[in-house]
C-alpha cells in the first residue's frame, strides 16, 4: 500500500459542529487531494495541494477548507457540518509533474446527524 | 467542460465468462487515462495509465485499451475475486485535477 493513513476512519457529529479529517503521507508526494463520494456522483474534487501552504479548489469545495502546513500532512476542514456533508472521504497523492497515477488512502466515513 | 461516463452501471458475469467495460471521455487534451478498482469499504486501487491512443496495458485477466473517446477494461475468464467496482478517470493536460466516472460494479458468479 501506497504510504497514506487517514484519520479518524468513522467519525459520527453534529451538525453545525466543526470536523477535521487528516490525511497523512510517507511518500514526500507534491500532490496531495482530497475527493468524496457519495452514491450516484462518483467521486468528486474538494480541494487540492501542489505544494505546502499551496492549495486549490475543486468542484465541491463549498462548506471545506484545507491546510498544508507540512508536505506529510493534508488537513480538511468542515467548519459547520450539515447532514448534506454525509459522505465518504478520500484523501489520494500523486507524485510530480505529468500523468502520474494518484494513490488512494483506505477512506474516512463521516456521518453528519 | 472534462467529463467521463462509464456503461454499463452494473455487469453480471458467469466465471469464465468474457465482457468489456466502457469509459467514454471528453477532455480537452487528454494527459493521461487511468483505470482504478475499488472494492468495498476500501480506497481506489490504481490498475492502469494509458497516455495515447492505441496505447494497450495489461495485468493478469484486465487488458485497457485506449481510442481518442473511449478506453475499455477486457476482462478475460474472470473470477469471483475480480468481483468490484471499476473507476475510469482523466487529466488533462491542463489541470491537476482528475476527473471520475460513477464506475461500474461488477458481479462474477462461481
Amino acid at each position: 500500500d501506497a504510504g497514506i493513513t487517514q484519520s479518524p476512519r468513522h467519525k459520527v457529529t453534529e451538525t453545525g459542529t466543526p470536523v477535521t479529517l487528516r490525511c497523512h503521507q510517507t511518500e514526500n508526494h507534491r500532490y496531495m487531494y482530497w475527493y468524496r463520494q457519495d452514491p450516484g456522483h462518483g467521486l468528486r474534487l474538494i480541494h487540492y495541494s501542489y505544494g505546502v501552504k499551496d492549495t486549490d479548489k475543486g468542484e465541491v469545495s463549498d462548506g471545506y477548507s484545507v491546510s498544508r502546513s507540512k508536505t506529510e500532512d493534508f488537513l480538511l476542514t468542515l467548519e459547520s457540518a450539515t447532514s448534506s456533508q454525509t459522505s465518504v472521504y478520500f484523501c489520494a497523492i500523486r507524485g510530480g509533474q505529468g500523468a502520474d497515477e494518484a494513490f488512494f488512502g483506505q477512506g474516512t466515513r463521516l456521518t453528519v446527524v | 467542460e472534462d467529463q467521463v461516463t462509464q456503461s454499463p452501471e452494473a455487469l453480471r458475469l458467469q466465471e469464465g465468462e468474457s465482457s468489456s467495460l466502457n469509459c467514454s471521455y471528453t477532455v480537452s487534451g487528454l494527459r493521461g487515462l487511468f483505470w482504478y478498482r475499488q472494492d468495498p469499504g476500501k480506497g481506489p486501487e490504481f490498475l492502469f495509465t494509458l497516455y495515447s491512443a492505441g496505447e494497450e496495458k495489461e495485468k493478469e485477466r484486465l487488458k485497457a485499451t485506449l481510442t481518442k473517446k473511449e478506453s475499455f477494461l477486457h476482462i478475460t475468464a474472470p473470477k469471483p475475486e475480480d468481483s468490484a467496482t471499476y473507476l475510469c478517470a482523466v487529466q488533462a493536460i491542463t489541470g491537476n485535477q482528475f476527473y471520475f466516472g460513477t464506475g461500474t460494479s461488477l458481479t462474477v458468479i462461481p
